[in-house]
């Protein structure tokens, strides 16, 4: 089945204590990107990649990084975890840009950091 | 500075009615638009979408319009069915993809 793994569901940490969310889709698409949701806003980017080892900021990168070693992994890193980043974060992935048939998301990471 | 908004926090219609999901958008440099859906606990999938080139893009029950003159576009559901009950979110794509707040519908049997 053609999907985007992410892990974990769902997560409560301290702040600065690091952490990862992993992300992996099995459909050899070049393009990932990764999404926070937050009452109000919507969907916002944080980062995203076109292909292996290359990266780039999206509209709130502040906080986070992530690396794209391998095609099917773009894991999101949290050094240094604050409250602020208490939300949903979703994980995606296209051919191209999906700009026509659209993004494959996950099934969403809920993070709270107390 | 959110560039694609949905005014509508909520939606509700009876089964078999017409649904109405509405969107703005500011930049016109967005070339494609696109509507996702999203039940709980699961991610956004997407519905439909439709090129700036054109004004109307049909699927099934399904029927996106898109006003370039007014920056505005629509997605239209009929009939409704209770499992479209969701939260319907509205995107546009130029560079990238930037999405609006969402709406939540509900179709009540």
């Amino acid at each position: 089945e053609a999907q985007v793994t992410q892990n974990p569901r769902y997560l409560i940490t301290v702040t600065g204590k690091k952490l990862t969310v992993t992300c992996s889709q099995n459909m050899n698409h070049e393009y990932m990107s990764w999404y926070r949701q937050d009452p109000g806003l919507g969907l916002r980017q944080i980062y995203y990649s076109m292909n292996v080892e290359v990266t780039d900021k999206g509209d709130v990168p502040e906080g986070y990084k992530v690396s794209r070693k391998e095609k099917r992994n773009f894991p999101l890193i949290l050094e240094s975890p604050s409250p602020n980043q208490t939300s949903l974060y979703f994980c995606a992935s296209s051919t191209g840009l999906g700009r026509w048939d659209g993004y494959t998301f996950g099934s969403g990471t809920r993070l709270t950091v107390v | 500075d959110q560039q694609v908004k949905q005014n509508s926090p909520s939606l509700s219609v009876q089964e078999g009615r017409i649904s109405i999901l509405n969107c703005d958008y500011t930049n016109s440099m967005f070339d494609y638009f696109l509507w996702y859906k999203k039940y709980p606990a699961e991610g956004p999938t997407f519905l439909i979408s439709i090129s700036s080139i054109k004004d109307k893009n049909e699927d099934g029950r399904f029927t996106v319009f898109l006003n370039k003159s007014a920056k505005h576009l629509s997605l239209h559901i009929v009939p409704s069915q209770p499992g479209d009950s969701a939260v319907y979110f509205c995107a546009a794509s130029a560079s990238d993809m930037r999405f609006g707040a969402g709406t939540r519908l509900t179709v009540k049997p």
